[in-house]
């Protein structure tokens, strides 16, 4: 059971390149979600899945996409990189977030660097 | 902005002392979580409590919750230098299906 697993661990991009962040989770969660964290910002939200074939925007979703094709997977894609989203990424996943009542279990981390 | 903020932003104490964070929200909500991060890693979460709850208990946490004000607290006790670490709070404002958290708390345990 590896949890909520994150890659690749660090990226450097140059501006206007594209990219994946890939997560995937093996606890058969119905909800996962992406969050950057910024130094003295704490964690922001950036999209969200509620189930397969469903995301919605969270807090700063501009310049991400996201897609839920499976249960286990969720990939963050930067569309054209740019330096102010150099950050901390970071995926998690909760059996059902909905209900208010199940914590988030969260991978590593990606630490991306847009030059 | 965001829905909790952590008060002190930085903590800085002895080994056995006890540890004490805040945590202040601006909605009502169903319940409140509390999370703690080490450095270099993902957030890993210590306790929940709902908002028909006042207090709980796991180990050396202790969680209060005061919705009339809008606040909680998060009390380390015995603290070791192993709880060194960042704590976050976070709420789900309305219910949604969004969890905010808080810029935190950074608390270092020195031996």
């Amino acid at each position: 059971n590896a949890g909520v697993t994150q890659t690749p661990k660090f990226q450097v991009l140059k501006t206007g390149q594209s990219m994946t962040l890939q997560c995937a989770q093996d606890m058969n969660h119905e909800y996962m979600s992406w969050y950057r964290q910024d130094p003295g910002m704490g964690l922001r939200l950036i999209h969200y899945s509620v189930g397969a074939g469903i995301t919605d925007q969270g807090e700063v979703p501009n310049g991400y996409n996201v897609s839920r094709s499976t249960t286990e997977d969720f990939p963050l894609r930067l569309l054209s990189a740019a330096p102010s989203q150099t950050s901390v990424y970071f995926c998690a996943s909760s059996y059902s977030f909905g209900t208010g009542h199940s914590p988030l279990h969260f991978g590593n981390g990606t630490r991306l660097t847009v030059t | 902005s965001q829905q909790g903020e952590e008060d002190p932003q930085a903590l800085s104490i002895q080994e056995g002392e006890n540890a004490t964070m805040n945590c202040s929200y601006k909605t009502s909500i169903n319940n409140l979580q509390w999370y703690r991060q080490n450095s270099g890693r993902g957030l890993v979460h210590l306790i929940l409590i709902r908002s028909n709850e006042r207090e709980k208990h796991s180990g050396r946490l202790r969680v209060t919750l005061d919705t009339s004000k809008k606040s909680s607290s998060l009390l380390i006790t015995a603290s070791r230098a192993a709880d060194t670490a960042s704590y976050f709070c976070a709420t789900a404002p309305g219910g949604y299906n969004k969890l905010i958290f808080g810029a935190g708390t950074r608390l270092a345990v020195h031996p």
